[in-house]
């Protein structure tokens, strides 16, 4: 089955810009969406479709994807995107439909 | 404003059966395919299974397939997941996710989950 690996944490200082990747094979072909999960909350859908975002997020995060890397950024970090962050593909034509790359642990310093 | 309520929850032996049951409210529920994704304690997100708007697909991750059987009740706005011959790895916070669109993989909205404790 497909597998989409990311780093275990990414630490940034705030005001800075983080980027956490999720590394698949040719993930570039793949629609990519992105969970944000705080500390005893559900997950929150913020960026999909590679960089399209709900409504209600905040424009500081962004997405992009290309070749084997889909990346998360998110500018001017603040205290309050402390989390977990998860990548996700989804393909109806695929067994497993969706699958989730093992989560980052974003740390505000 | 979308409203996903999990309940059915709890400790149970290896081996025996639970029923979760997610309670949808604030959108068309029979517009929307819908899932169930669990986390284990201290661990990431992992798909369980989902459905059609219609239940004309069902899928099951191959880790619940045999054992879980997802459903939905357009009429009563609710979706189930019966979950059989329970095992100490199913044990993990259910989540009831709606999805984007009446076939879609993307999760919009949550629940808070359901607790699941598989122990003897």
């Amino acid at each position: 089955s497909y597998v989409l690996t990311q780093p275990p944490s990414v630490s940034v200082a705030p005001g800075q810009t983080a980027r956490i990747t999720c590394g698949g094979t040719n993930i570039g072909s793949e629609s990519v969406d992105w969970y944000q999960q705080k500390s005893g909350q559900a997950p929150v859908l913020v960026a999909y479709d590679d960089g399209d975002r709900p409504a209600g997020i905040s424009a500081r995060f962004s997405g992009s994807n290309s070749g084997n890397t889909a990346t998360l950024t998110i500018s001017r970090v603040e205290a309050g995107d402390e989390a977990d962050y998860y990548c996700q593909v989804w393909d109806s034509s695929s067994d497993p439909y969706v699958v989730f790359g093992g989560g980052t642990k974003l740390t505000v310093l | 404003e979308v409203q996903l309520v999990e309940s059915g929850g709890g400790l149970v032996q290896p081996g025996t059966s639970l029923r979760l049951s997610c309670a949808a409210s604030g959108f068309t529920f029979d517009d929307y395919a819908m899932h169930w994704v669990r986390q284990a304690p201290e661990k990431g997100l992992e798909w369980v299974s989902g459905i059609s708007w219609n239940s004309g697909r069902i899928d099951h991750a191959d880790s619940v397939k045999g054992r879980f059987t997802i459903s939905r009740d357009n009429a009563k706005k609710s979706l189930h997941l019966q979950m059989n011959s329970l095992r100490p790895e199913d044990t993990a916070l259910y989540y009831c996710a709606k999805a984007y669109s009446s076939k879609s993989g993307r999760f919009d909205h949550w629940g808070q989950g359901t607790l699941v404790t598989v122990s003897s």
